[in-house]
């Protein structure tokens, strides 16, 4: 069976600091990787998608990159946060060209 | 360009009363449209989808949903609620290559 881990579960970060958050997946491969950011009211924001190592699309210009340095690995980083990147980060993985995705427990993010 | 719009940010309900969750969507392709429930600082899990076929998609925890292509709507309910149905719920459908785009999410509450 499949599972997807996030870490860390909770990061309190200043302003301006870098950032780095790790989602992999186990029992599959090749699959769709997903980077959301949910806000309290505002539902899920798809910030990134991955079909593939090195390929990476952005869906909201933003301070945030993300990058997949290996097949199950999907890393959201930042090199200087904002107050406004406070949320839950959420990672997903689907099957390639399969729409349902499977999601991550999350990692909650505070920036002060 | 699709979007998913949830009728009501909060509904509440007494336990063993129905569930009614409101979901109207726009969809220039086909629409595959999906509900997740998320507990608590927890991910997002699948409860049902529809793709093609059977009008009515019966899900986990005895949810059910009915796509309606005239009203352009997913509205998911159950029966009888239960403490334990308590979260929140969001609708889905497909936006793109493999990508949902998700509604802003209704929570719903349980009332002894």
């Amino acid at each position: 069976s499949q599972t997807i881990h996030q870490w860390p579960a909770t990061l309190v970060q200043p302003v301006g600091s870098p950032l780095s958050l790790e989602c992999t997946v186990e029992g599959t491969s090749n699959p769709n990787l997903y980077w959301y950011r949910q806000a309290a009211g505002r539902g899920l924001q798809l910030l990134f998608y991955s079909v593939g190592i090195g390929q990476i699309s952005s869906e909201v210009p933003q301070n945030l990159s993300a990058s997949r340095p290996q097949d199950r690995q999907f890393i959201l980083s930042s090199k200087k946060l904002l107050l406004s990147d406070s949320g839950f980060y959420l990672c997903a993985w689907s099957w390639g060209g399969q729409e349902t995705q499977y999601f991550g427990p999350g990692t909650r993010l505070l920036v002060l | 360009a699709q979007s998913v719009t949830q009728l009501g940010s909060h509904v509440s309900v007494s336990e063993g009363a129905l569930v009614l969750l409101r979901c109207n969507y726009s969809s220039s392709v086909p629409p595959y449209l999906f509900w997740y429930v998320q507990y608590p600082n927890q991910g997002l899990q699948l409860l049902l989808k529809y793709t093609t076929g059977a009008t009515l998609v019966k899900g986990i925890n005895g949810f059910e949903a009915e796509f309606k292509k005239s009203e352009t709507s997913f509205h998911l309910t159950k029966p009888s609620a239960h403490m334990s149905d308590a979260a929140e719920y969001f609708c889905a459908v497909r936006s793109g290559y493999s990508t949902l785009t998700f509604g802003k999410g209704t929570m719903l509450l349980v009332s002894p």
